[in-house]
C-alpha cells in the first residue's frame, strides 16, 4: 500500500479564500483522523470518523472548519473563509480497528500559508 | 482526563551520546503507549510502541518500557546518530476507544 496520501503538500492562499484538504487512507482502515500542527500549539487532534461517520469533532477550532468523508477512501478538510492564523501543517492519518496496541499512520501533511 | 506530558526540548547531542527523553501519562485504564518520530519536512512514523505494564518496545536502537508504577515511558538510546536528528513524540491511546492523545513533542539535534 502507498500509505496515507495527502494532497496538495502545499498551499498557499490569501485570506478570506476556501481551501480543500484531501486525504486517502490506507485501504482497509476503520478509523481516519485529521490532526493540526503548529509551534505553538503542537499536535492538535481536530476531528476523526469511524467507518465514514464522524465520532469527534470537538477539536475543530471554529464553524469556518469543517471536514467529510464521503466513503471510504476519501476525505476532506475545508476552511472557509481562511485567515492566516490557519497556517499550520495539516496531518490525515488512519488506523485499522481498535484493538490494544493499534497504531496510527500518518501522511505527509499539507502545509497551508494564508497570507 | 488521558494527557501525555514529555520533555520540553531543544535538545543538542553529540554524535555517540546517550539520549534519554522523559513522558509521563495520565490515563484512567490501561493505555497503549507509543514514540512517533518526525523527520524534517515529513509525516510521524511509528517508532516503537507498548501495550502493558512492564513491555518494552524498542526498534533501531531506541528502548521504551512502559512503567505503571511510576506512569512514564522514556525513550532512551545508548549512542545517538546524527541520523536520529527529528523530532520525538510520546503518544497514549487510551484503550477505551480509537483515541491518540501526543505531547508537544522533542526535538533532538545531534552533531558530529
Amino acid at each position: 500500500d502507498a500509505g496515507v496520501i495527502q494532497s496538495p503538500r502545499h498551499e498557499v492562499t490569501e485570506m478570506g479564500q476556501e481551501v480543500t484538504l484531501r486525504c486517502k487512507p490506507i485501504s482497509g482502515h476503520d478509523y481516519l483522523f485529521w490532526y493540526r500542527q503548529t509551534m505553538m500549539r503542537g499536535l492538535e487532534l481536530l476531528i476523526y470518523f469511524n467507518n465514514n461517520v464522524p465520532i469527534d469533532d470537538s477539536g475543530m477550532p471554529e464553524d469556518r472548519f469543517s471536514a467529510k468523508m464521503p466513503n471510504a477512501s476519501f476525505s476532506t478538510l475545508k476552511i472557509q473563509p481562511s485567515e492566516p492564523r490557519d497556517s499550520a501543517v495539516y496531518f490525515c492519518a488512519s488506523s485499522f480497528i481498535w484493538r490494544a496496541g493499534t497504531e496510527a499512520f500518518f501522511g505527509q501533511g499539507t502545509r497551508l500559508t494564508v497570507v | 482526563g488521558d494527557s501525555v506530558t514529555q520533555m520540553e526540548g531543544p535538545v543538542t547531542l553529540s554524535e555517540e551520546a546517550f539520549l534519554t527523553i522523559n513522558c509521563t501519562y495520565t490515563a484512567t485504564g490501561y493505555p497503549s503507549l507509543f514514540w512517533y518520530v518526525q523527520y524534517p519536512g515529513e509525516g510521524l512514523q511509528l517508532l516503537l510502541k507498548a501495550t502493558k505494564a512492564d513491555d518494552k518496545g524498542s526498534n533501531k536502537g531506541f528502548e521504551a518500557t512502559y512503567r505503571k508504577e511510576t506512569t512514564s515511558f522514556h525513550l532512551e538510546k545508548g549512542s545517538v546518530q546524527v541520523s536520529d536528528s527529528a523530532v520525538y513524540f510520546c503518544a497514549l491511546n487510551p484503550n477505551t476507544g480509537n483515541q491518540f492523545y501526543f505531547g508537544t513533542g522533542t526535538s533532538l539535534t545531534v552533531i558530529p
